[in-house]
């Protein structure tokens, strides 16, 4: 069974241009959360998905970043007009529930994008 | 809200010596607790959780942390590290009956010396 992919995984933008982070669950998954890794920082939590619904945003910032998780595909967290400040590490989870808080997330190995 | 916090970011130890590492979280509602570990360029790993029952829980590889609700704490424990063991450890919660979504701390970086 594989495990949670992310792609790409280091990925270098320009300011202005869009960031496109991809995230495959592992196999039986529908749950999806999204992670932030500011450098010499913890994890902070940005958005929470389920198949073709946004299930809690409140992590995210109010402009230029989305994410979605359709029906077929993998899910995905768009950055526009990224500034050097959304240079980071962007980690995707998966879980088989929500379970109430008590379900273990498994994570990709991230993406690191760089802003020059 | 829930917050955690490490009180070490950093930690040096020699092969073999025992380890704590220190975690406080703050909560208004009842949370479970995590211990994740990120090895260098990789994502994070689950160590350990607390749900209920026990207040000690220990993972296959020789941790184990004790959950103090009277001190709202949940340290990580090892008797006798190894090399391998080096890495940074997330401490981290998840609110009772919520989304799953996670808390963590800061971190802290456990270098492990021969």
């Amino acid at each position: 069974n594989a495990g949670v992919m992310q792609n790409p995984r280091h990925l270098v933008r320009r300011r202005g241009q869009e960031a496109r982070l991809r995230c495959s669950p592992m196999k039986g998954h529908s749950h999806v959360y999204w992670y932030r890794q500011l450098p010499e920082e913890g994890l902070k939590f940005m958005v929470y998905l389920q198949k073709e619904n946004i299930i809690d945003e409140s992590g995210m910032p109010k402009e230029r970043f989305s994410a979605e998780f359709p029906k077929e595909g993998p899910s995905i967290l768009r950055i526009q007009q990224v500034v050097r400040g959304d240079s980071a590490a962007y980690f995707c989870a998966s879980s088989p529930r929500t379970g109430g808080g008590t379900d273990t997330q498994y994570f990709g190995p991230g993406t690191r994008l760089t802003v020059l | 809200a829930q917050s955690v916090t490490q009180l070490d970011s950093q930690v040096p130890v020699f092969e073999e010596a025992p380890v704590e590492l220190r975690c406080n979280y703050s909560s208004s509602v009842s949370v479970y607790l995590f211990w994740y570990v990120q090895y260098p360029n990789q994502g994070l790993q689950l160590l350990l959780k607390y749900l209920s029952g026990s207040t000690l829980v220990e993972s296959i590889n020789g941790f184990e942390a004790e959950f103090n609700k009277s001190q709202t704490s949940f340290h990580l424990r090892k008797p006798s590290v190894h090399i391998s063991d080096t890495a940074e450890y997330f401490c981290a919660v998840t609110e009772e009956g919520g989304y799953n979504k996670l808390i963590f701390g800061a971190g802290t970086r456990l270098a492990v010396h021969p």
